[in-house]
């Protein structure tokens, strides 16, 4: 089975940095998604790791570390717009379909 | 193109009423998928299609009739649906398992109400 979890909620300043963790137990593992989802519209692709380490995309990154079951998106710089919810996703082995979700982090940015 | 659509955006129907969303794209993946998201909740996966072939059903209620008719199209067939089914259905596709990179795009979603 599958088990991921986030936070609900986050606060952060505009022009702030803000770490969103995800740890996850999974019977399978292939890779680790995250998506951005503003409220009644779809998620959109941020990121995926599968291998240990740091992604970076301009203002967003990506950790991984498969030994320990967590990764954690950064977003930097922060934007009014960055509010909305953020989505952890585990496929759950190789050759599965199947993207698992997290409840995911409501993130709220302030002035 | 990076696209899926998603036909129709908004849609209202009664318990007795027969209707379809129906999902495209265009970007040559071979795995489409429909999701259910009610309010504040995370997707949750209803159906996958593999090469046009039904891979999987979440258990999903008979009332809910996938449908992929080529590559490209995918719709879902509405029929005696309950209050409880109202929700987002999106829609996603992606390539197939180790089929390169297969990070699902989703579809913008049917917000659907049933009355």
């Amino acid at each position: 089975g599958q088990n991921i979890d986030q936070p609900t909620e986050m606060t952060a300043t505009e022009g702030a940095i803000v770490q969103i963790n995800c740890t996850y137990q999974t019977s399978g593992f292939n890779g680790l998604f995250w998506y951005q989802q503003h409220a009644g519209e779809a998620p959109t692709f941020l990121s995926y790791n599968v291998l240990d380490g740091l992604e970076e995309k301009g203002r967003f990154s990506s950790f991984l570390s498969r030994s320990k079951g967590y990764s954690y998106l950064l977003l930097k710089e922060l934007q009014m717009k960055d509010s909305a919810s953020y989505l952890c996703g585990v496929g759950p082995g190789a050759g599965s379909y199947q993207l698992t979700f997290g409840k995911g982090t409501k993130l709220s940015v302030i002035p | 193109d990076t696209e899926v659509t998603q036909t129709p955006k908004h849609l209202v129907m009664g318990m007795t009423n027969k209707k379809s969303l129906k999902c495209e794209q265009h970007m040559g993946h071979r795995a489409m998928y429909w999701y259910k998201q009610k309010a504040k909740k995370p997707p949750e996966l209803m159906f996958v299609y593999s090469y046009e072939k039904l891979s999987i059903n979440e258990s999903v209620p008979s009332r809910f009739s996938p449908e992929c008719p080529n590559s490209s199209l995918l719709n879902l067939h509405l029929h005696a649906l309950q209050p409880e089914d109202s929700a987002l259905y999106l829609c996603a596709s992606s390539h197939p398992p180790g089929q390169g990179y297969n990070e699902q795009f989703f579809g913008p979603g049917t917000r659907l109400t049933v009355l």
